[in-house]
């Protein structure tokens, strides 16, 4: 089965620290993988896409890097800000055979940057 | 450039109830997906839309259908309401299958 996993549920750190959110998945056969951000009540934003082929992504103080063969993600975020605070959610598209199956969810980590 | 919009944002039912939702996805994006989000099963997903067919479903019973419109509009309904259909129901849309996914900002539904 297919599974989505980010450890550890909750984060709380000090701002201006930088950290590191974790995402591991089962089977390393990866359409694509995805960070979202959801604040308390409201919808996801799209952080950052990495396709199977891309180690990394970049966009602004956020780095996603993505290693298949040992089934892992990160989310790199530099200089934390109370306004980062929010639950931090990744989703993978496997492949099946020549096609895509739907995004599979991890339980999110939620992170709070104390100021 | 609008976002994907849900309609309605809140609504309350009673069980036995049926209710519709509805999903208009970014212009120019021919596929729409829908997620339930509860506390304890977090995201889930229910079906995906391309050009009015059904790409996928999820692991849901028949009391949960969908559909898409040649505008790509999509609307879900659920009847017969049971109390743990209570969630928030997110609708997202993307220029490909399998492409970056844009989410709107739901729709809560209460059944009491």
């Amino acid at each position: 089965k297919q599974e989505v996993t980010q450890i550890p549920a909750a984060l709380s750190v000090p701002e201006g620290e930088n950290l590191v959110l974790n995402c591991s998945f089962t089977d390393s056969a990866i359409y694509n993988l995805q960070w979202f951000r959801q604040d308390p009540g409201k919808g996801l934003t799209s952080l950052l896409l990495i396709q199977s082929s891309q180690r990394e992504q970049t966009s602004g103080r956020l780095n996603a890097s993505l290693d298949k063969s040992s089934g892992r993600s990160t989310l790199y975020i530099a200089a934390s800000q109370p306004g980062d605070s929010a639950t931090y959610l990744c989703a993978v598209i496997w492949n099946y055979g020549g096609s895509q199956g739907n995004l599979i969810f991890g339980k999110g980590t939620k992170l709070s940057v104390k100021p | 450039k609008a976002g994907v919009t849900q309609t309605p944002r809140y609504l309350i039912k009673t069980r036995g109830q049926q209710v519709t939702l509805s999903c208009s996805p970014i212009s120019g994006h021919r596929s729409v997906s829908w997620y339930q989000q509860t506390p304890g099963q977090g995201l889930q997903f229910l079906f995906e839309y391309f050009s009015e067919t059904q790409r996928n479903k999820g692991n849901f019973p028949g009391r949960f259908s969908g559909r898409q419109f040649s505008n790509s509009r999509s609307e879900m309904n659920v009847s017969t309401l049971e109390l743990g259909d209570s969630a928030l129901y997110l609708c997202a849309s993307n220029l490909r299958v399998a492409g970056e996914l844009f989410f709107g900002e739901g729709s809560r539904l209460t059944v009491l």
